[in-house]
């Protein structure tokens, strides 16, 4: 089976704070997504990595950057934590085709900006 | 541009009855669509997914989905509501042909809830 593993369940920043979170995949999936999940609004994407050093922007990257120096890790960063950025995080990878292959889901970081 | 609309946000049924989970997308393409599954505390996983093949897709857990080009829509249902499809339900369209993910569209999700 697939398993995707984000760094913790829940984490607690203050405002200003530098925030990583990090996503592990252990079936050599090329692509790799990083969602924002908040009610009401289903997942948006943030940022999308499909090779090692290659990353796209989503809908929403303001406030965010990503790290991908190995195939089975992608890394979230916060520069500076706000509050409007307390949010659950979703961690996703799929294997070849963006479109039409199966995202598969780390269980979520829930972050909470004071 | 391609959008997609999950029409109701709770969905509340009777264990042993059927459930109906609507959604409606806009593709100017040909899309593939999607519906995954989120119990509370965990990661989304998938149920099942059109890809241009049968129009009838059968998923797992007894769910299954039919792909309406002409009404635009990618229904989800079950004959027979069990306890533990308990979870929130999200309909994704996405545009192949483009390198870029950002035409994968999350739709806002139903919240489906099981009375005993």
């Amino acid at each position: 089976d697939v398993k995707v593993t984000q760094s913790s369940r829940y984490l607690v920043k203050r405002t200003g704070e530098k925030v990583f979170l990090e996503c592990v995949q252990d079936m050599d999936h090329e692509n790799m997504f990083w969602y924002r999940q908040d009610p009401g609004l289903g997942l948006r994407l943030i940022y999308f990595s499909y090779d090692v050093k290659m990353k796209e922007k989503g809908d929403i990257p303001e406030g965010y950057s990503v790290s991908r120096e190995k195939k089975e890790r992608f890394s979230l960063i916060l520069e500076s934590a706000s509050t409007n950025q307390t949010s659950m995080y979703l961690c996703a990878s799929s294997f070849g085709r963006v479109h039409t292959d199966t995202q598969y889901f780390g269980p979520g970081t829930r972050l909470t900006v004071l | 541009a391609q959008s997609v609309t999950q029409l109701d946000s709770h969905v509340s049924v009777s264990e042993g009855t059927p459930v109906l989970l609507r959604c409606n997308y806009s593709s100017s393409y040909s899309p593939s669509l999607f519906w995954y599954v989120q119990h509370p505390n965990k990661g989304l996983q998938l149920l099942l997914k059109y890809t241009s093949a049968a129009t009838l897709v059968k998923g797992i857990n007894g769910f299954e989905a039919e792909f309406k080009k002409s009404e635009t829509s990618f229904h989800l249902t079950k004959p027979s509501a069990h306890m533990s499809d308990a979870a929130e339900y999200f309909c994704v369209v996405s545009a192949p042909g483009y390198s870029s993910a950002s035409k994968i569209i999350f739709g806002s999700g139903t919240r489906l809830s099981i009375r005993p």
